[in-house]
């Protein structure tokens, strides 16, 4: 049974620091081919993807977020740490984390999140 | 930089009815295409991948088409359990969500 949990705080004030922890259990971030991935939810709004980690501990980035965020694991703990600089209110979101699979269909490499924990809200706010 | 769009916003749908749902890349990304479907306070969950293959435990009832620009979900015969927001996401370079369209009771 595959599972993802996310933990840290639940509320961040302007300009602070956010670490994220998620921690998994079902399969193992060694294997080819897997990543975990994080992906947030501003209340009432679409879905956001931020970072990704893979077994081989390549790692991306959203673009537009890159310069604040970085993304690590520890295989041994099934853990992966997301860290965010300089939060602001507009960060305000369910943060999520998803493992992601590559599958083959009809020949070409698909990408997408199979498996996703059920979410923490984080609130920042002074 | 590639856009995506999903149409429409809203569709209200009686139980029993099929279901349409439209998602739009501005560049080609092969069949290189997931949905989700969300209920509200859950997490995502995954119903399609490679534009068209269900995944684990999908019901018949959704099937996805489509190829480079233009994707399409249906809902054969909408069950209650389907009202909610659904999600495309492409993959290129990275992931990138659309804005989701939200099937509703009509």
């Amino acid at each position: 049974q595959i599972t993802l949990k996310e933990s840290g705080p639940t509320l961040v004030k302007p300009t602070q620091t956010l670490t994220l922890t998620c921690t998994f259990s079902g399969f193992s971030l060694s294997t080819s081919g897997v990543g975990v991935g994080w992906i947030r939810q501003p209340p009432g709004k679409a879905l956001e993807w931020l970072a990704l980690i893979y077994w081989d501990d390549d790692k991306s980035y959203s673009p537009s977020l890159k310069s604040r965020f970085t993304i690590t694991k520890d295989t041994s703990k099934n853990q992966v740490v997301l860290t965010m600089t300089n939060m602001d209110s507009v960060d305000t979101a369910t943060y999520y984390c998803a493992r992601k699979r590559i599958t083959v269909v009809r020949g070409a490499k698909v990408y997408y999140f199979d498996y996703w924990g059920q979410g923490t809200l984080v609130t920042v706010s002074s | 930089e590639i856009v995506m769009t999903q149409s429409p916003a809203t569709l209200s749908v009686s139980p029993g009815e099929r279901a349409t749902l439209s998602c739009r890349a501005s560049q080609s990304v092969n069949s290189n295409l997931a949905w989700y479907q969300q209920k509200p306070g859950q997490a995502p969950r995954l119903l399609i991948y490679g534009a068209s293959t269900r995944a684990t435990g999908i019901p018949a009832r959704f099937s996805g088409s489509g190829s480079g620009t233009e994707f399409t979900l249906t809902i054969s015969s909408l069950q209650s359990e389907d009202f909610g927001v659904y999600y495309c996401q492409l993959y290129t370079n990275w992931p990138l969500f659309g804005p989701g369209t939200k099937v509703d009771i009509k």
